[in-house]
């Protein structure tokens, strides 16, 4: 399988701490995205990176990309209560092309007030 | 507003009795897909299309089928449910390939097999 693995399953910090989640995925690529759900509820895009680009930030987010790896990670900077969510990788195949998306099984992400 | 919906948003049925999940975007897209999320397993593919006319297989496509008439409508339909297809379902668009580019979630549907 294609599908890329988040680490760690769950996190629990304060409100204000920095919160890093990371993926790992097998196979080459051509980009990478993340995406934040709230429980139950449909995905929310968050930010894509190209296999060429190794740094992408977003507001408070920001992403890494390490190709040779095969792994990406997720910061959110000065974490907010609203931020708590469950937080998806998804990558695409190089040999499969864009067409299929495969998603990791996410990190859930709790932010203590 | 640009938006993905998906009807209806929970269903309870019966082993076999056929049944069709409606997703319809308004936001002129070519791509749009069906996806299941069981726990533990995350999101997976099911079927995919392309452009009109133009459905291709995803990672998990047995047991469904699709079909794209027309551009904004992409129904997802289970011919003979069967409890191993209950899952929160998930139809998603986007302007290119879900791979290049962000995808538009739609709020999600809960099917319950008995």
């Amino acid at each position: 399988s294609q599908q890329g693995e988040e680490d760690p399953q769950a996190l629990s910090i304060q409100e204000g701490e920095n919160a890093t989640m990371n993926c790992s995925y097998k196979t080459s690529i051509n980009n990478l995205q993340w995406y934040r759900q709230n429980s139950g509820r449909g995905l929310v895009h968050l930010i894509l990176i190209r296999s060429n680009e190794r740094e992408k930030h977003s507001g408070r987010l920001r992403v890494t990309l390490d190709t040779s790896k095969k792994s990406s990670s997720l910061l959110i900077t000065a974490s907010r209560a609203a931020d708590t969510a469950s937080y998806f990788c998804a990558t695409d195949g190089k040999q499969t092309g864009a067409n299929n998306l495969f998603f990791g099984t996410g990190t859930r992400l709790t932010v203590i007030p | 507003e640009a938006q993905v919906t998906q009807n209806p948003r929970y269903l309870i049925t019966v082993t076999g009795k056929k049944l069709t999940v409606t997703c319809s975007q308004n936001m002129n897209h070519e791509y749009m897909s069906w996806y299941r999320q069981d726990p533990g397993l995350g999101l997976r593919q099911i079927y995919y299309s392309m452009n009109v006319e133009v459905t291709d297989k995803g990672d998990v496509p047995e047991g469904y089928k699709v079909s794209r008439k027309e551009k904004r409508n992409f129904p997802l339909i289970l011919e003979s449910p069967s409890p191993n297809q209950t899952s929160l379902y998930f139809c998603a668009s986007s302007l290119l390939a879900s791979g290049r580019t962000e995808q538009y979630f739609g709020p999600g549907t809960r099917l319950t097999v008995t």
